[in-house]
């Protein structure tokens, strides 16, 4: 691994249904982000962790969780996704709050 | 309300200077960064500016004026695999990014 994974690539989900993207970083970073990107609108923090062990809420939490159990992972669950949930989901790092973050590739999920 | 402003899309001509525009109201600054996105792909790190003035790398400049809450990328040398979207991005005083839209540059030969 070299630099930041995110699975899956794409989803198509059923409402209701209960998902969850990975993230995964080997650049031992402290410093975690869950960012939806929609057309027409700039990339909107939903969760962050500034290090393992703790979260924090961003500009867009609801419907969504996450949990930093290590360093390296951060998954971001919805509980019961919700066809408004339907985006481009990006998982991003840094190696402290203050630095450049660095983006994964992306999951696109859909929610019919 | 936090709110930054960047034009939706610009054209060039390969070879030539572009000028892209970011204008901001936060709360709180600590950083501006600009950021580049190829479409279906990840945003990547460009530039950083904290103090006012320009900041060059290559054939990108980055210029901040903290007091006019202003931005801009200036790219030169324009080539086709510039073609992509810059995003603008400002860190408030929670140390989080408030992302602008974008601006999508279209570069023609």
């Amino acid at each position: 691994i070299a630099g930041i994974t995110q699975a899956p690539t794409s989803q198509i989900l059923a409402a209701g249904r209960r998902m969850t993207l990975r993230c995964t970083q080997d650049m031992r970073h402290n410093a975690m982000y869950w960012y939806r990107q929609d057309l027409g609108l700039g990339l909107r923090l939903i969760h962050y962790s500034n290090t393992a062990g703790t979260t924090g809420k961003g500009e867009v939490p609801d419907g969504y969780s996450v949990s930093r159990a290590n360093t390296d992972d951060f998954p971001l669950t919805l509980a019961s996704a919700v066809p408004s949930q339907t985006s481009v989901y990006f998982c991003a790092s840094s190696d402290s709050p203050t630095n450049e973050q660095f983006f994964g590739p992306g999951t696109r999920l859909t929610v019919l | 309300g936090q709110n930054i402003d960047q034009p939706t899309e610009m054209t060039a001509t390969e070879g030539a200077i572009v000028q892209i525009n970011c204008t901001y109201q936060t709360s709180g600054f600590n950083g501006l960064f600009w950021y580049q996105q190829h479409a279906g792909e990840a945003p990547t790190f460009l530039s950083y500016n904290v103090l006012d003035g320009l900041e060059e790398k290559g054939r990108f400049s980055s210029f901040l004026s903290r007091s006019k809450g202003y931005s801009y990328l200036l790219l030169k040398e324009l080539q086709m695999k510039d073609s992509a979207s810059y995003l603008c991005a400002v860190r408030d005083s929670n140390y989080q990014l408030i992302w602008g839209a974008g601006t999508k540059l279209i570069i023609k030969p």
